[in-house]
């Protein structure tokens, strides 16, 4: 009983470099989200996905891409990381739209060191 | 833009201790979330509340939506070490998608 995996776990970037951050749900969701948490900051959204092959922007979308081509995936991308995008990134799901009291189902999280 | 605020942001009390965590807005939410993330982990679903004046118990927990569905508190009744963690408020607004969460209240029970 997986419910959502994130990979990898933690990693290390050196300014400019890039990375793509994985989500997979097991739950046959349709809504997908990236939030990342920073200290005293709460959870912001970055991009989130109504369904296999939609994306929009969040709070905080400046830096960074998404893809939903699968409906069981959605994948974060740093096309060139900054120091500033250092934080703990949480990939969650839901079946219904959250609008709607939809319950969000996180992932363990993922925490990305920027140099 | 839809501002949820959290009250304490901090809190460190003793084992058998009441304590009350506070959620306010400007906004109307449709429905309001508690949501409780332990270190290391995601956040959990405590209770979703969605009618003006509701009132939710999880055991020594007690939830309530303000009249006016702008606010929200948290209760714990006699807290326990295992209470420990950071509790988030997240509403939704009725037009959105996406739920907006609060800047959490870390709180710390000591035996």
């Amino acid at each position: 009983n997986a419910g959502v995996t994130q990979t990898p776990k933690f990693r290390v970037l050196k300014t400019g470099q890039s990375m793509t951050l994985l989500c997979a749900q097991d739950m046959n969701h349709e809504y997908m989200y990236w939030y990342r948490q920073d200290p005293g900051m709460g959870l912001r959204l970055i991009h989130y996905s109504v369904g296999e092959g939609t994306t929009a922007k969040g709070e905080v979308p400046d830096g960074y891409n998404v893809s939903r081509l699968k409906k069981q995936n959605f994948l974060l991308g740093l096309e060139s990381a900054a120091p500033s995008q250092t934080s703990v990134y949480f990939c969650a799901s839901s079946y219904i739209e959250t609008g709607y009291t939809g319950e969000l189902f996180f992932g363990e999280g993922s925490r990305l060191t920027v140099l | 833009t839809q501002l949820l605020e959290q009250s304490p942001q901090f809190l460190s009390i003793q084992e058998g201790e009441n304590l009350t965590v506070y959620c306010n807005s400007s906004s109307v939410f449709s429905s309001l979330q508690w949501y409780r993330q332990e270190p290391g982990e995601g956040p959990v679903l405590l209770v979703t509340v969605v009618t003006g004046g509701e009132v939710k118990k999880l055991k020594r927990l007690t939830f309530q939506f303000g009249d006016a569905r702008k606010d929200s508190s948290l209760h714990i009744t006699a807290a326990q070490p295992g209470d420990t963690g950071l509790y988030l408020c997240a509403g939704a607004s009725q037009a959105g998608t996406a739920l907006i969460f609060g800047k959490g209240t870390t709180l710390s029970v000591s035996s």
